[in-house]
């Protein structure tokens, strides 16, 4: 079946630190994997998408590498900001865009 | 602003009783998702409509029912309520049932069972 594995948080960085969240997936075939962020009080929008193995997706200064060998898709930046503190969702197609989330990462930017 | 509007913004009600969550989908987008987040659950796939029909039923209780209209609004009906119940229930939107057409997520209507 399809699953999404997700680094635990909270994670808590200062500003201009690196990020990194882990992400890994389980899925039949090749999906679609996504990285959505939630706002307090806010819906969930689309961070970035790839479709494909080696694929990197990227928006906003954030990045991430679809990497078939180690069913992966984790998200990095290299120099976070306040304004980035949010949780975190990776999200796999398991077809017919029925996305698959893992359980959210809560990330804390502190000045 | 994703475009897509859910209403009410917060429902709160008690156990035994029946809701209904309303969305109104981005202007010409034909699908309608329909997602549950709980604490302990995280973020669960619901029900998926397209310009009316049925397409997909995820984790949905049998308690729960869902329908899309002509003008493309839906509804999500919880009846029989239970504590467990109580979550945030998303509606999401797309442009076409087909895979990688981007989601948009309304922002929610938070449901609490007493």
């Amino acid at each position: 079946g399809n699953s999404v594995t997700q680094m635990e948080g909270p994670v808590t960085l200062s500003e201009e630190a690196f990020l990194t969240i882990n992400c890994t997936y389980t899925a039949t075939g090749y999906p679609s994997l996504f990285w959505y962020v939630q706002y307090p009080g806010e819906g969930l929008q689309l961070l970035l998408k790839a479709t494909k193995a080696d694929d990197k997706g990227s928006n906003k200064g954030f990045e991430a590498t679809y990497r078939k060998e180690t069913t992966s898709f984790h998200l990095e930046k290299g120099s976070v900001q306040v304004s980035d503190s949010a949780v975190y969702f990776c999200a796999l197609n398991g077809g017919a865009n029925n996305l698959f989330f893992g359980t959210g990462t809560r990330l804390t930017v502190i000045p | 602003d994703s475009g897509v509007t859910q209403t009410p913004k917060h429902l709160i009600t008690a156990t035994g009783q029946r809701v209904t969550l309303r969305c109104s989908p981005r202007s010409g987008d034909l699908s309608v998702y329909w997602y549950q987040q709980s604490l302990d659950q995280g973020l669960q796939f619901l029900i998926h409509y397209y310009n009316g029909e049925e397409r997909a039923k995820g984790n949905i209780l049998e308690r729960f029912s869902a329908q899309q209209f002509p003008d493309l609004h839906s509804e999500l009906n919880l009846s029989s309520l239970e504590l467990g119940d109580s979550a945030l229930y998303f509606c999401a939107s797309s442009a076409t049932q087909g895979d990688n057409s981007p989601l948009h997520f309304g922002n929610g209507t938070r449901l609490t069972v007493t």
